[in-house]
């Protein structure tokens, strides 16, 4: 099955600048999504971003998707150590049946925000 | 708010037990899921179920088997569980439909010996 690659898979960064992630994905899709994961803990939703969206924003959070190069991009403007965690991205396949219901996630970039 | 819950935060079970892993929402989703996260490898599917007593098989079924009797309580059972198991198991929820944010609850670790 597809599943979402992030880039980097670590970064490491001040408080107060600004952090990308990105993600590449190979089939295509209705929809993808972007989870955090503080340590240890359960997987949180970001924000959600539709095939026909090019770009969405949430407070500080922008996210860009390019469909024709299958790549999505997760930017975190002013961070602050409570950014710290790993972020996901997730697609889902694009078709009906079993797997209109299902996302595949990638494995994740580790950020870390320096005080 | 929505809340996922999962009986254990952490499990530790002997080789060759039954274990059983039980997530409870509390949003009346339709979806429900069973993932595991391993190091490196990122979550993968377990199985899914998008109705009562409806299931699915994801990535990786082997070894596992759900069960769904009621919509808000999805059961994950090992049923003679093996060191390759170890891992953190997360169970999430949500609508209908890929357009929908999944709802995972916070994880249980499990230690199989």
């Amino acid at each position: 099955s597809q599943q979402g690659e992030e880039d980097p898979q670590a970064l490491s960064i001040q408080e107060g600048e600004n952090a990308t992630m990105n993600c590449s994905y190979k089939t295509s899709i209705n929809n993808l999504q972007w989870y955090r994961q503080n340590s240890g803990r359960g997987l949180v939703h970001l924000i959600l971003i539709r095939s026909n969206e090019r770009e969405k924003h949430s407070g500080r959070l922008r996210v860009t998707l390019d469909t024709s190069k299958k790549s999505s991009s997760l930017l975190i403007t002013a961070s602050r150590a409570a950014d710290t965690a790993s972020y996901f991205c997730a697609t889902d396949e694009g078709s009906g049946g079993g797997s209109n219901y299902k996302l595949t996630f990638g494995k994740g970039t580790l950020l870390t925000v320096n005080p | 708010d929505v809340k996922v819950t999962q009986s254990s935060r952490y499990l530790v079970k002997r080789t060759g037990e039954k274990v059983f892993l039980e997530c409870v929402q509390d949003m009346d989703h339709e979806n429900m899921f069973w993932y595991r996260q391993d190091p490196g490898l990122g979550l993968r599917l377990i199985y899914f179920s998008y109705d009562v007593k409806m299931k699915e098989k994801g990535d990786i079924p082997e070894g596992y088997s759900v069960s769904r009797e009621k919509k808000e309580r999805f059961s994950l059972i090992l049923e003679s569980a093996s060191t390759n198991q170890t891992s953190m198991y997360l169970c999430a929820s949500s609508y209908s439909g890929t357009r929908y944010a999944q709802y995972f609850g916070p994880g249980t670790r499990l230690t199989v010996t």
